[in-house]
Order: structure tokens, then sequence, then C-alpha cells
């Protein structure tokens, strides 16, 4: 069973510029989660899709937005970059309901220069 | 605010000792723990879960106490091992009755001495 594929793995942009980052869950998990990991902040959640529909938001601003699509694979974008934006993206995916284990791709190390 | 602290951010243990990670949170709404191992440039991987109904739950080296009263929470790693070496988040989904959102401590940064 393949695991929750992230893409690309390492991306560099310049300030000012969009980011689009991928993620393909676990086949059969329509639930997919974005995190942000940062050394000051630990990880912090982005937001969550299930259905195509944003079922749970965190405490970001507007420039970060994510979409699902009806294969439950997910997409998040970032506008207006800045140099504090740099750090680990990580996607999760799980079953929709139920309190079981949330599987993490590999993440998107995304540096602002 | 921190609704889950990790207040060591590190820990050294030597080889086949006992490693004891500690967690704590401030929502009583929370019924539900996780914990995660990280190495650096990988993502989490789910190590073990306790629900709230219980104050124990075991699998092999890895056992995970909660005591609810304290709002407390540990893993205990016997016997320890060089390769348990790497950063332990614990985590708790809002009361939301699914793991589609997690709030994450800052971790605990574990290195096993050979």
């Amino acid at each position: 069973k393949a695991g929750v594929t992230q893409t690309p793995r390492y991306l560099i942009k310049t300030r000012g510029q969009q980011v689009t980052l991928s993620c393909s869950p676990i086949s059969g998990h329509r639930s997919v989660s974005w995190y942000q990991q940062t050394p000051g902040q630990g990880l912090q959640f982005l937001f969550e899709y299930f259905s195509e529909t944003q079922r749970n938001k965190g405490n970001f601003p507007g420039r970060f937005s994510g979409r699902q699509f009806s294969n439950s694979r997910s997409e998040m974008n970032v506008s207006t970059l800045e140099l504090g934006d740099s750090a680990l993206y990580l996607c999760a995916s799980s079953l929709a309901t139920g309190y079981t284990e949330a599987f993490f791709g590999q993440g998107t190390r995304l540096t602002v220069v | 605010d921190q609704q889950v602290k990790q207040n060591s951010p590190s820990l050294s243990v030597q080889e086949g000792r006992i490693s004891i990670l500690n967690c704590d949170y401030t929502n009583s709404m929370f019924d539900y723990f996780l914990w995660y191992k990280k190495y650096p440039a990988e993502g989490p991987t789910f190590l073990i879960s306790i629900s709230s109904i219980k104050d124990k739950n075991e699998d092999g080296r890895f056992t995970v106490f909660l005591n609810k009263s304290a709002k407390h929470l540990s893993l205990h790693i016997v016997p320890s091992q060089p390769g348990d070496s790497a950063v332990y988040f614990c985590a708790a989904p809002p009361g939301s009755g699914n793991t589609g959102k997690l709030i994450f401590g800052q971790g605990t940064t574990l290195q096993v001495k050979p």
C-alpha cells in the first residue's frame, strides 16, 4: 500500500512569488491535512480538506490556501511569499471519521530567498 | 495558547535504559492522544495512541500512560535503542471526533547513546 506522496521534495522561491505543493493521500483516505513545521513554531496545523471541502482551518493568513480534488489529492498554495514562509510543509492523510492515526508524507522543504 | 506542551526540549539516555518523554495538555475536552516520531527531513511516523477511556496502552517497547486528572501523558521506551534517537511529538485532535486536525507539542529530541 503506497504511503502519502508529496511533491516536490525541495523548492527554492523568491520573495513575492507564489508556490503550489501537491499531496497524494493513501488510497481510501478522504481527509487530507496540511501542516507547517518551523524551528521556532513547531508543527502548526494549516487546514484540512474532506470531500473537496475545507473542514478545518488553522490560524494562518489568507495567502495560504488549498484545495482537494475528487480523487482526494490535495494542493496547497502560498501567494506573495515571505522569508518567514520558509519551512517544511507536511501533508497527512487519514480516514474521514473516527480516531485513527494520521499518516504523514515526507514533506516539501520550501526555502524563500 | 499552547494547548499541548512538551516542556523538555531534549533527553539523553544510555542504550538499554528507559526513556520517559512527557507531555501536558490544558484542554480537558481532549479525549485522544497520539505520539509521533520524526527523523530529520522525514515526515512524522505514528508510534502509539491512547484514548481517554484508558490509562495505559502498550505496543512492544512503547507504552503510553495517561493521567487525566493531571492532564499529563508520558511515553516510555524500554529498552531504548540508538535507532530510537529522533524527535518525539505528542499530539491531540481538539475534540473533533477525527484526526483530521492535530495539535502538536513542541517536540522532545531523544538521544540514545550506545
